[in-house]
């Protein structure tokens, strides 16, 4: 059975920092590894996705860093905001079995105004 | 709408009957996913498929869970012999296909409360 490792579990940062996300995968096969945002009532939505053959992807505020070596990839969030608070998830997508997805645990982060 | 819808959004059953979710993927998604999210689970996969067929039913917890798709669209999934341990929401999400970049979308979820 995949496993991926998140932590921390609940994050509290003030606004305008950073917020650091961690997960930790096991499968060794060519993956791809998003990460959600899901607000109360509401389903996951993507939020930034990189392969493992790219070590960092950045999108606006957003960015994913992965090593491969370490088999570990995070989430920061720059200048964070409040409308940022929400529960975070990484995933390991397995392509070799229909690309489902394996979550981790998700992350509560609150930005404090 | 142009997203992924699901039925009923809130369902309470007793224990022991049986309940159906409904699902309707994006138009043209032939890949569908179900996923279930729970305190104790966390977000956990039950099945995939693609077309009408489904590859994987790895993740269907026991054989009182099963899924059917009909016309390359709509899913249900039937949990028989309702448990207070199928409490959970269930997810739905379709994808255009199982290419690299196929992002998948997902419903607002099915709230089952089992008493």
């Amino acid at each position: 059975q995949q496993q991926v490792k998140q932590s921390p579990q609940s994050l509290i940062v003030q606004k305008g920092g950073i917020s650091i996300i961690n997960c930790a995968y096991e499968n060794t096969a060519f993956d791809y590894f998003p990460w959600y945002q899901q607000f109360p009532g509401k389903g996951p939505a993507l939020l930034i996705a990189i392969r493992p053959d790219v070590s960092e992807k950045k999108e606006g505020r957003f960015t994913i860093s992965f090593n491969k070596s370490a088999k570990q990839f995070s989430l920061h969030i720059m200048d964070s905001q409040p409308g940022d608070s929400a529960t975070y998830f990484c995933a390991d997508r397995l392509m070799e079995y229909g690309n489902k997805l394996v979550f981790g645990a998700g992350t509560i982060l609150r930005v404090k105004s | 709408g142009a997203g992924v819808s699901q039925s009923p959004s809130n369902k309470v059953t007793e224990k022991g009957k049986d309940v159906e979710l409904r699902c309707d993927p994006i138009s043209g998604h032939t890949a569908l996913y179900w996923y279930r999210q729970s305190l104790g689970q966390g977000l956990e996969f039950l099945i995939y498929f693609q077309g009408n067929s489904a590859p994987d039913k790895s993740g269907l917890p026991s054989d009182r869970f099963s899924a059917e798709r009909t016309g390359g669209s709509v899913s249900t999934l039937t949990i028989q012999r309702t448990q207070q341990e199928d409490s959970a929401v269930y997810l739905c999400a379709s994808s255009l296909g199982l290419a690299e970049w196929d992002e998948q979308f997902f419903g607002p979820g099915t709230r089952l409360t089992v008493l």
